[in-house]
């Protein structure tokens, strides 16, 4: 069975500050993927980025960062500089059923809110 | 190019009356994806196609629910009779089948409540 822990259900952050948005993930496969997709208020899911498990470089966009760690089943989400337009509900999400079989197993999701 | 197209965008009906959610896939996608998203269980993978053909129905909650895809450029969401626990947002995704995994697009949801 294959699981995503998202334990911080909703976050506050003044404007500038950084934050982390954790996700731990359970999975018995050896080959699988992660994601990181952003809901804001209006409602869509915009697909932030993909990972496979054995790629544990982190990655660099702008002021968004990922640090993936096999040895904790970890994928977090780092924004520096957070911004108000960062605020909405971000979701880690995980496909193990091999070698993309495309069924996404969502987090519950963490609420950030950016306050100016 | 136009996203995942859904329709409609809010859909307001009563207990026990048919719904119908729409969903047009990006062109050339060959992977089409029903979730559902409620505040209780988060966003469920409801059924997913591939090349018009159900993959996996196994999160389809009830009899009540049917899904199709006659066609690559349009699916069906179905319930009938729907009930107040059927209030959701419902999203279509679809995916390209490429040599690299690929992820999936989302369309913006259909609000569904029945009241």
């Amino acid at each position: 069975a294959q699981k995503v822990t998202q334990a911080q259900t909703e976050i506050s952050v003044v404007e500038k500050e950084d934050v982390t948005l954790d996700c731990v993930y359970e999975t018995r496969d050896t080959t699988y993927y992660l994601f990181w997709y952003k809901q804001p208020p209006s409602g869509e899911l915009v697909f932030l980025i993909r990972r496979n498990s054995f790629d544990e470089q982190n990655e660099i966009s702008g002021r968004y960062s990922w640090n993936f760690q096999k040895s904790t089943s970890s994928f977090n989400f780092t924004i520096t500089a957070s911004q108000v337009v960062d605020s909405a509900v971000y979701f880690c999400a995980l496909d193990s059923s091999g070698a993309g079989s495309y069924q996404l197993t969502f987090g519950k999701g963490t609420k950030l809110s950016v306050i100016p | 190019d136009a996203g995942v197209i859904q329709s409609p965008r809010h859909e307001v009906t009563e207990m026990g009356q048919e719904v119908t959610l729409r969903c047009k896939p990006i062109s050339g996608h060959d992977y089409l994806f029903w979730y559902r998203q409620t505040m209780m269980r988060g966003l469920e993978l409801l059924i997913y196609f591939n090349n018009n053909v159900p993959i996996d129905d196994s999160g389809m909650p009830e009899d009540r629910f049917s899904a199709k895809m006659p066609n690559a450029s349009f699916s069906t969401l179905k319930i009938q009779p729907s009930e107040p626990r059927d209030s959701a947002v419902y999203f279509c995704a679809s995916s390209p089948t490429g040599t690299t995994y690929n992820e999936q697009f989302f369309g913006p949801g259909t609000r569904l409540t029945v009241l």
